[in-house]
């Protein structure tokens, strides 16, 4: 069983919709990252929880540290959302920033 | 550059072939990351650098792996003898400094593709 498991590993969306995508951990862990990777393109990252809620645009990302679950939504989905969604962790006590990623969740957003 | 930047993008490399990947992270980041991402999966964690320093090489799946940053900036992995359970993209991630949630950013990766 994977340390950190995405649901769902695949999501098609029309246009306007809002997306939920959801992240479970079984681990301790000190920080939960949110990343993007399109096709052929490097990896972005969208935001860094260790607790609540933050909000960037359109985007917005949860965690409950005691549920170790963490939410990413979309507001007014656009085309140009498609891409992986990954959620990585950092576990507590690391020494470093080595984080345990997610298979991802492949969002195809359609017109 | 502004970014993270890695070089080749692509390579096809024989079985047997020795390959070289390079990584220029952003200027002044302390912290460096090699990540290996097979086809549909997550990145997984290979070896990490505080400057010129290799502190955890803990995730280098065989000795065939060897990765360094010499001077503290630029990081080369090398792969020698490559196999075909190698072909994956490599990922490279720095942060500015060592600290427990500094923000990572990554380069576009290298594509290897063993044949």
């Amino acid at each position: 069983k994977n340390e950190v498991e995405q649901s769902p590993q695949n999501l098609t969306a029309q246009e306007g919709e809002f997306i939920t995508i959801n992240c479970s951990y079984s681990v301790g862990i000190s920080a939960l990252h949110w990343l993007q990777q399109h096709p052929g393109g490097g990896i972005v990252s969208l935001f860094m929880l260790s607790s609540g809620k933050k909000k960037h645009g359109r985007l917005i990302a949860t965690i409950n540290i005691q549920e170790k679950h963490s939410s990413l939504h979309i507001t007014a989905s656009h085309p140009r959302d498609s891409a992986v969604y990954i959620c990585a962790v950092r576990l507590v006590g690391g020494a470093t920033n080595k984080l345990i990623f997610g298979t991802g969740t492949l969002l195809a957003v359609q017109p | 550059g502004a970014g993270v930047s890695q070089s080749p993008r692509y390579k096809v490399a024989k079985r047997g072939q020795d390959v070289a990947l390079r990584c220029d992270p952003i200027s002044g980041h302390v912290s460096l990351f090699w990540y290996q991402q097979a086809l549909g999966q997550g990145p997984e964690f290979l070896t990490y650098f505080q400057n010129e320093a290799q502190l955890d090489k803990s995730g280098l799946p065989s000795d065939r792996f060897f990765a360094e940053r010499p001077e503290g900036s630029v990081s080369t992995l090398k792969i020698q003898r490559t196999q075909q359970e190698d072909s994956a993209v490599y990922l490279c991630a720095s942060s500015i400094q060592q600290g427990i949630n500094e923000k990572l950013f990554f380069g576009s990766g290298t594509q290897l593709s063993v044949l």
